[in-house]
């Protein structure tokens, strides 16, 4: 339960939807976590879903869980330069256990 | 509420001094997780503690260590310093080890070693 793989870099233009994915590997994962770190600062709770769920949404943001392949992704509709930061996907496991990702680099161009 | 609270938020010490750092959780919550974030290795979770009881323990040696106070402050302490133990030390704290209990974080303390 401890690979949660996320690619390092995206790079969007500002008004586009970005999509950010990870996969893990342990499959008796109970939630998963999106995180957001802006330089200086901790990690951010941003949403989070239950295993036995395909999808969340809430704004600007939607997650989408596929546990067949272990994939989870979260979209960020009409992105911002706001919202260039780090961004970490998290596991948990038995509720008490978290593993991150190394996390996305996410640039937003004007 | 009041978020996390990490202090200190910088530090600089050399080899082979020790440091304390503290972590002052959501009121309320009852769990601290610290976590040691670098460039190369990510974030990885260095211990948890939950009503003065350490419940989850990463891989760090012995050097590392924490408690918990009944008011749920927490604090690490890292003794013999190295070089390799700059970084990021983030502390997490979330209402209980139930089910539904994300965790929430401070913003961190930088810890650099001369």
């Amino acid at each position: 339960g401890e690979d949660v793989e996320q690619s390092l870099f995206l790079s969007v233009r500002e008004g586009d939807s970005s999509v950010i994915n990870c996969t893990y590997t342990d499959s008796s994962s109970t939630y998963l976590y999106w995180y957001k770190q802006e330089p200086g600062a901790g990690l951010q709770l941003l949403t989070y879903i239950f295993s036995n769920m395909d999808m969340k949404q809430d704004q600007r943001l939607t997650v989408l869980l596929n546990k067949k392949d272990k994939h989870l992704s979260l979209r960020i509709a009409d992105t911002q330069t706001g919202d260039s930061a780090i961004y970490f996907c998290a596991e948990s496991i038995d509720f008490n256990k978290f593993y991150f990702g190394s996390g996305t680099k996410l640039n937003v161009k004007p | 509420k009041a978020g996390v609270t990490q202090t200190p938020r910088y530090l600089i010490k050399t080899r082979g001094q020790q440091v304390t750092l503290s972590c002052s959780p959501i009121s309320g919550h009852r769990s601290v997780s610290w976590y040691q974030q670098t460039p190369g290795q990510g974030l990885q979770f260095l211990f948890e503690y939950f009503s003065e009881t350490q419940r989850n323990k990463g891989n760090f040696p012995g050097r590392f260590s924490g408690r918990q106070f009944s008011n749920s402050r927490s604090e690490m302490n890292v003794s013999t310093l190295e070089l390799g133990d700059s970084a990021l030390y983030l502390c997490a704290s979330r209402a209980g080890t139930e089910f539904n209990q994300p965790q929430h974080f401070g913003d961190g303390t930088r810890l650099s070693i001369l």
